[in-house]
């Protein structure tokens, strides 16, 4: 069973820049894992900013981006806002099936 | 304007049977993958299952023995079942739509908040 990792917690300031990351224990993530990210506030649906590793949808903020990085699958907030504050998650096509990071705590301090 | 909205009850007793229906608005239903998903409290999110609007479907390994998931593409709806519910399948259910190729999931349900309790 492959196990996807986050880092638990970051912090960044506001207009800072932050990267957060996606680990595949079955190897090097890649395209072909089709990373999704998604943003999770109290209170409301996941909203996903980036698929298919890079590719944003019509509500993703323009400061979002994704990319892969070191083996990894990436999220890139450059110029945080306070409404940045939220859990991230990364989720990775595996075999067919859709598997999930831990998530990632971002705050915006 | 593209939507999913789902329904269904929020309390099911143990061992009885959850169900809850997605429907879609604004768009086209074919070609597109139907996904279910659910965030127990205060743990992270997990994938149930996704089926295509033939009817092909794809399970978590860890629920597929007790995991149904149907569609009606004439009225553009997708259902989720789950037998035999304990307390762990308390959990906020989400449907979502898949894109295909590109494989990316784009919009989501409301969420239904589903307890198991007597």
């Amino acid at each position: 069973q492959t196990v996807v990792t986050q880092e638990p917690s970051l912090t960044v300031s506001p207009g800072g820049t932050v990267t957060l990351t996606c680990a595949s224990s079955s190897g090097a993530v890649t395209s072909a894992l089709f990373p999704n990210w998604l943003q999770l506030r109290p209170g409301q649906p996941p909203r996903t900013l980036i698929y298919s590793t890079t590719y944003k949808l019509s509500w993703t903020p323009a400061r979002f981006s994704g990319s892969l990085l070191g083996g990894r699958a990436a999220l890139i907030l450059s110029g945080v806002q306070p409404e940045d504050e939220a859990d991230y998650y990364c989720l990775l096509f595996h075999g067919g099936a859709w598997v999930f990071g831990g998530g990632t705590k971002l705050t915006v301090l | 304007q593209e939507q999913l909205q789902q329904w269904g009850p929020s309390l099911v007793k143990p061992l009885e049977t959850l169900s809850l229906t997605c429907v879609f608005n604004g768009g086209s239903f074919r070609n597109y993958y139907w996904n279910w998903f659910r965030q127990p409290p205060e743990r992270g999110l997990e994938w149930i299952g996704e089926v295509t609007h033939a009817g092909r479907a794809n399970f978590n390994p860890s629920l597929q023995s007790r995991v149904t998931i149907s569609v009606d593409a004439s009225k553009s709806q997708v259902s989720l079942t789950l037998t035999s519910v304990t307390a762990a399948d308390t959990a906020l259910y989400y449907c979502a739509r898949g894109r295909p190729r590109v494989r990316g999931i784009d919009y989501w349900g409301q969420g239904t908040l589903v307890t198991v309790s007597s």
